[in-house]
């Protein structure tokens, strides 16, 4: 069964610096990956997503992922953190050969953000 | 227009009671899901819709009762709760079919809370 970690449950930043959370997964075929982020109480929004071709992908909100199959990783990044940042970000797997539509979540990364 | 909506947005109930949460989408998707949130944790799975037939349960107990009206909503049944099963409980959909069959849009959740 396919598994993802975030190694890091909460990360502080300050306001401007740049941003890389940690996403790793463990998946022996075709990984789908998203990365997801919810405001307190809210739903979950889908920030940028990775099926094939170029590794590197651009999200919205200015983020991007950058895909290595040899490190089993998608680590997602931004240059410049705004405060409306702050928020749970999610790293989610799907299986992308068994064509069972149902993603894996880690377990989460909070992002703070000092002004 | 990549919204889901989800009524009510709080619900409090009795271990008594019955009651269902409402969840509705107008992007022509054909998939739509059913996930489980607790605090400070990532969404489960607990059921799956692929063109209005149950596809994937989760080893839900019989308490949660899914139901695919039409292409566009999704209703859960919920009778005889546990305080336990307190929570955000968030709708999300997808397009049918192919690669975008996994790219998941969330609805902003119903917080139940079970006395």
């Amino acid at each position: 069964a396919q598994s993802v970690t975030q190694p890091d449950i909460h990360i502080t930043v300050s306001e401007g610096a740049s941003l890389e959370l940690r996403c790793n997964y463990s998946y022996g075929a075709t990984p789908y990956l998203f990365w997801y982020v919810q405001s307190p109480g809210q739903g979950l929004q889908l920030l940028l997503k990775y099926f094939s071709g170029d590794t590197l992908v651009q999200g919205i909100k200015g983020f991007e992922a950058e895909f290595k199959r040899s490190q089993s990783s998608f680590n997602l990044r931004k240059p410049s953190v705004h405060w409306s940042d702050a928020a749970e970000y999610f790293c989610a797997v799907g299986e992308g050969d068994t064509g069972r539509r149902a993603l894996t979540f880690g377990s989460g990364t909070r992002l703070q953000v000092q002004p | 227009d990549t919204e889901v909506t989800q009524t009510p947005k709080h619900l409090v109930m009795g271990m008594t009671n019955k009651k269902s949460l409402k969840c509705e989408q107008h992007m022509g998707h054909r998939a739509m899901y059913w996930y489980k949130q607790k605090a400070k944790k990532p969404p489960e799975l607990m059921f799956v819709y692929s063109y209005e037939k149950l596809s994937i349960n989760e080893s839900v107990p019989s308490r949660f009762s899914p139901e695919c009206p039409n292409s566009s909503l999704l209703n859960l049944h919920l009778h005889a709760l546990q305080p336990e099963d307190s929570a955000l409980y968030l709708c999300a959909s997808s397009q049918g079919s192919g690669t975008s069959s996994y790219e998941q849009y969330f609805g902003p959740g119903t917080r139940l809370t079970v006395t």
